[in-house]
């Protein structure tokens, strides 16, 4: 089936440091959905962006689509312990159901 | 307080013995599905329904059935029950298919 692929699989930054995780697809995407699930937890919707080349901010976090609508990618500046947690991408594939990322793992050292 | 909400919370059981997992929403959403959560594999869709009497299958839909008979619940079936369905189980609903989605608290099934 169709797969996102995403990277890395896990990911430990010291406090203060910043983190990017990345999603890519090998078909153009309809939209891109981002997700946090705290250790525990359930998924918690972040984002959802919609155009080529699209950028959205919540505070510390960026999100961006691509260009080709085939990949995007969230940023952490300057990170916090609160923001441990998974964070999963989910595309969709023309209009097929949504597909999840395997997620990265993000371990925040204080 | 707009949420999701899924019983059990938590199921040892046996192979063979059906089981219902109940999943409803508050926020009469359209849209509602069901995942599967495993170490490795990430999320992976059991089945979806975009509206009342309509389901379809995703990408994992084997030994699993489900029905949307009410537009606030979508309750998942497992007719008989194989160790290989241990799994962590999310319920989720968005207003519609394209909608960011809201997930249930999960349900961990253990089958011996």
């Amino acid at each position: 089936g169709q797969q996102v692929m995403q990277i890395p699989q896990y990911q430990h930054v010291q406090e203060g440091e910043d983190f990017t995780t990345y999603c890519n697809s090998s078909t153009t995407l309809s939209n891109i959905q981002w997700y946090k699930q705290r250790p525990g937890g359930h998924p918690v919707f972040l984002i959802q962006l919609v155009k080529s080349g699209e950028v959205k901010k919540q505070k510390r976090l960026t999100f961006q689509f691509g260009e080709a609508k085939k990949n995007s990618s969230l940023h952490i500046t300057a990170t916090q312990t609160t923001d441990v947690g998974t964070y999963f991408c989910a595309g969709r594939p023309g209009n097929t159901p949504l597909v999840f990322g395997k997620g990265t793992r993000l371990s925040v050292i204080a | 307080e707009a949420q999701v909400t899924q019983n059990p919370r938590y199921l040892i059981t046996v192979t063979g013995k059906k089981l219902t997992v109940t999943c409803s929403q508050n926020m009469n959403h359209e849209y509602m599905s069901w995942y599967r959560q495993d170490p490795g594999l990430g999320l992976r869709q059991i089945y979806y329904s975009m509206n009342v009497e309509v389901t379809d299958k995703g990408d994992v839909p084997e030994g699993y059935k489900v029905s949307r008979k009410e537009k606030r619940n979508f309750p998942l079936i497992l007719e008989s029950p194989s160790p290989n369905q241990t799994s962590l189980y999310f319920c989720a609903s968005s207003q519609d298919r394209p909608g960011g989605q809201y997930f249930g608290p999960g349900t961990r099934l253990t089958v011996t």
